[in-house]
């Protein structure tokens, strides 16, 4: 069965220390794989994408995220966080021969502490 | 900028009551979804159309029907909503074929009492 799991509902962390969430999923067909955020009282939007040639992809705000096919994983990065980092982030999957629908995880809310 | 408008930020309705939520996008995309968002649960989704007068019915479409009589909006209809519908709505939309960016509207917080 083809899914997304992202494990850790909440990861809370202080400002300026670096921060990994991670995303895995199960798929028997390639994928197309995207992180999307959602800061508080917004509506999603992109973070960063892989769609095919260097498996790292970086966002224009730090974030960065590889994509590792052995592991079925695509782990979002930041060296060193912001409170305005605080957001709610989707880790979601286009599997190959299911048109461009994407396949959502439950979400990790990153908290920035002081 | 790639603009996606939904009708109302937040909607309070009576079980039994027919809702319709609206989605109007500005870019020419032909593509539109609708989902639904739960603590815990991510996005989940409910229908999406890849052009006009098309529907196609993804996770979760029990409850919902959709309309798309124009290629900029698309609407989702609660036939007779229940307390089960409460939740956070998220409209979409993306261009052309292929595994291109999904667009999403700031959503409507519809509550079921």
């Amino acid at each position: 069965a083809q899914s997304v799991t992202q494990l850790d509902s909440q990861v809370p962390v202080f400002e300026e220390a670096p921060v990994e969430l991670r995303c895995n999923y199960s798929s028997s067909v390639s994928v197309y794989l995207f992180w999307y955020v959602q800061y508080p009282n917004q509506g999603l939007q992109l973070l960063l994408k892989y769609l095919s040639g260097s498996t790292l992809v970086e966002s224009i705000n730090g974030f960065e995220a590889e994509f590792n096919k052995s592991q079925t994983s695509f782990h979002l990065r930041k060296p060193s966080v912001h409170i305005s980092d605080t957001a709610e982030y989707f880790c979601a999957v286009i599997f190959t021969g299911g048109g461009n629908k994407l396949t959502f995880g439950t979400g990790t809310q990153l908290k920035v502490e002081l | 900028d790639v603009k996606v408008t939904q009708s109302s930020r937040y909607l309070v309705k009576r079980t039994g009551e027919k809702v319709f939520l609206e989605c109007v996008q500005d870019m020419d995309h032909e593509n539109m979804f609708w989902y639904r968002q739960d603590p815990g649960l991510g996005l989940r989704l409910i229908y999406f159309s890849y052009d006009v007068k098309m529907k196609e019915k993804g996770d979760i479409p029990e409850g919902y029907s959709v309309s798309r009589e124009k290629k900029e909006r698309f609407s989702l209809i609660l036939e007779s909503a229940s307390t089960n519908q409460t939740s956070m709505y998220l409209c979409a939309s993306s261009p052309g074929q292929g595994p291109n960016t999904q667009y999403f509207g700031p959503g409507t917080r519809l509550t079921v009492l």
